[in-house]
């Protein structure tokens, strides 16, 4: 089985930058990937981690650690239309996505 | 290109009651799935496919079913409904497993469905 932890909330301010972490217990891993939900939105994808490292595409970054079941999502210059809840899920096989519950980001001006 | 569509967006059922969740995509995607997202609880895969006639359970396929006739429609009925499937389903497609851009899934806007 799969499952992913990653904190129900984050409170940060508008411009700081914010870290949500995400580990995970997989029985296969292709890659790790973070995706973006509005309040009555669909989930957007963001970013995708099959090596260790970091990925940036602009104010996002990714992160993996493969070794230690880890990765996170960085978000820099917070801005007010950043307040989402954000999933990591896990690319196990062809069986599709497996989510965590998701991290609620509160963004105070 | 529409990308993902569903039809409805929202449905109210009675217990008992049986429906069709619509899902068409145009990106001539092979693969294509159904979530659930029900509060605090992320979303949850029902049923996949990875192309035309071949489709497979998720972690949660109770209650459901699917088929894959075309490579652009995936509908989800529900055979009896039932209190506990009261939830947003949102439909997904993404490339060929192994293809380039095949790590991102695109989602519908969902169906809001409510089971009295």
């Amino acid at each position: 089985g799969q499952s992913l932890e990653q904190p129900s909330e984050v409170t940060a301010v508008e411009g700081a930058i914010v870290q949500i972490n995400c580990t995970y217990q997989t029985s296969g891993f292709y890659g790790l990937s973070w995706y973006q939900q509005h309040d009555g939105g669909a989930p957007t994808f963001l970013s995708y981690n099959a090596l260790d490292g970091l990925e940036e595409t602009g104010r996002f970054s990714s992160f993996l650690s493969r070794s230690d079941s880890y990765g996170y999502l960085l978000l820099q210059e917070l801005q007010m239309k950043d307040s989402a809840s954000y999933f990591c899920a896990v690319i196990g096989g062809a069986d599709g996505l497996t989510f965590g519950k998701g991290t609620h980001l509160i963004i105070q001006p | 290109n529409a990308g993902v569509t569903q039809t409805p967006k929202f449905q109210v059922l009675k217990t008992g009651q049986s429906m069709t969740l619509q899902c068409a995509q145009d990106m001539n995607h092979e693969y294509m799935s159904w979530y659930r997202q029900d509060p605090g609880m992320g979303l949850r895969l029902i049923h996949y496919s990875v192309g035309a006639g071949i489709t497979d359970q998720g972690e949660v396929p109770n209650g459901y079913n699917v088929s894959r006739s075309t490579t652009e429609d995936f509908p989800l009925r529900l055979l009896s409904a039932a209190p506990s499937q009261t939830s947003v389903y949102f439909c997904a497609s993404s490339p060929s497993p192994g293809t380039s851009g095949s790590k991102t899934q695109y989602f519908g806007p969902g169906t809001r469905l409510l089971v009295l």
